[in-house]
């Protein structure tokens, strides 16, 4: 039972790299998330797709783009990387958008990415 | 402007003893709160949810508790264990909808870290 699998789970790109993040889910959820954790930040949604079909940006979305290719498929693409792009990023899923309706999102491991 | 706050960010005991994590947050509208725990190297994993109704949810070793009119909620961790050391983050949700935007989101703490010494 394989849950939230990211890949890859380390990276080390130059500035001005593009790279593409890749998120499955196996538990059937509809909707999808990736975060940022920076330290002393806590986690902050870069972008979320609430169904299949459906992308929408978070709350730190610059510099990132999003696609949703299927229901189990969530992928975060970094066109030109920066240095302040460094960060630990997570995906995650739940059942519902709502959480308030008892859906908690489930996270996969993380992707550790260095920007030098 | 951080909507939720986690205000300690280590906080050690011993085992055996309780462990009290806190969160404050300043958006009214949250109508749904959550813990979850990271290990390091993981993902966070949720334990344990309380939702705006109740001012109190338990689940073996763990309590939360929520004041709404204080805006604060905490966690109770009794007895302690070692295997318990871990990030803790706060996190809030609200399910009405409002023009901000932020329904259905999950805002997160800070973070944490708890330490149980043996």
């Amino acid at each position: 039972n394989a849950g939230v699998t990211q890949t890859p789970k380390f990276q080390v790109l130059k500035t001005g790299q593009s790279m593409t993040l890749q998120c499955a889910q196996d538990m059937n959820h509809n909707s999808m998330y990736w975060y940022r954790q920076d330290p002393g930040m806590g986690l902050r949604l870069i972008y979320y797709s609430a169904s299949e079909g459906t992308t929408d940006k978070g709350e730190v979305p610059n510099g990132y783009n999003v696609s949703r290719l299927n229901k189990r498929e969530f992928s975060l693409r970094l066109e030109s990387a920066a240095p302040s792009q460094t960060s630990v990023y997570f995906c995650a899923s739940s059942g519902i958008q709502i959480t308030a309706f008892g859906q908690p999102q489930h996270f996969g491991d993380g992707t550790r990415l260095s920007i030098l | 402007d951080q909507q939720v706050k986690q205000n300690s960010p280590s906080l050690s005991v011993q085992e055996g003893r309780i462990s009290i994590l806190n969160c404050d947050y300043t958006n009214s509208m949250f109508d749904y709160f959550l813990w979850y725990k990271k290990y390091p190297a993981e993902g966070p994993t949720f334990l344990i949810s309380i939702s705006s109704i109740k001012d109190k949810n338990e689940d073996g070793r763990f309590t939360v508790f929520l004041n709404k009119s204080a805006k604060h909620l905490s966690l109770h961790i009794v007895p302690s264990q070692p295997g318990d050391s871990a990030v803790y983050f706060c996190a809030a949700s609200q399910g009405g909808y409002d023009g901000s935007g932020n329904t259905g989101k999950l805002i997160f703490g800070q973070g944490t870290t708890l330490q149980v010494k043996p």
